[in-house]
């Protein structure tokens, strides 16, 4: 299972872009890039799925470059309820699948 | 609203007990997930079922066990309960076994005294 690195955590302001990078060095040929987010006391939510170049949704971007070793995901003007913890995780589109959400990356939104 | 129900919301229990936490997964999914949450500590992966069979095991227990059922919900046993269980439990679903997007449930909090 390809392992992933995120920061730990990352503050930033309303109305800012914020971009959160994940290192995936050895991601598998069949692996997708997913991200999460959690609020405190509730179940994840999917943010975006991509497996290469550029994913775009109604809430984010990701960014995966050619290499697929990093993955960033851009929040675009952020706001105070975007203030949660950020997980990337690395899986293959099939078959069992040992889902490692790791440490995530904490946002910290400020007004 | 992700669709995936759980139940109980709280439970509390003493040790050496044993508990049994309930999933009902999205309507459509043949896959269901458990996790467990301990306070200020990530998301750790229990167990994966398929349509009924087991699919994925992580770092689970001995003392847990799960299962899903023709209708396909789920249930996690817990027994001989220790303080260290104590967190909240989550119950996902997706349509497959893959990386297709999980959809969690609200959570049952369980506090072991």
């Amino acid at each position: 299972l390809a392992k992933t690195t995120q920061p730990i955590s990352m503050d930033s302001y309303e109305g800012q872009e914020v971009n959160i990078t994940c290192s995936h060095n050895n991601i598998a040929t069949n692996d997708y890039i997913t991200w999460y987010q959690q609020f405190p006391s509730q179940g994840p939510r999917f943010i975006i799925q991509g497996y290469k170049t550029k994913v775009t949704n109604e809430v984010a971007s990701l960014f995966i470059p050619a290499d697929r070793k990093s993955s960033t995901l851009s929040l675009p003007r952020v706001s105070l309820s975007d203030t949660a913890v950020y997980y990337c995780l690395v899986g293959p589109d099939t078959g069992g699948f040992k889902t490692i959400f790791g440490a995530g990356t904490r946002l910290f939104v400020k007004a | 609203d992700s669709g995936v129900t759980q139940t109980p919301k709280h439970l509390i229990t003493a040790t050496g007990q044993r508990v049994t936490l309930r999933c009902s997964p999205r309507s459509g999914d043949l896959s269901v997930y458990w996790y467990q949450q301990s306070l200020d500590q990530g998301l750790q992966f229990l167990i994966q079922y398929y349509n009924g069979e087991e699919r994925a095991k992580g770092n689970i227990l001995e003392r847990f066990s799960a299962q899903q059922f023709p209708d396909l919900h789920s249930e996690l046993n817990l027994s001989s309960l220790e303080l260290g269980d104590s967190a909240l439990y989550f119950c996902a679903s997706s349509v497959g076994g893959g990386s297709e997007t999980q959809y969690f449930g609200p959570g049952t909090r369980l506090l072991v005294l």
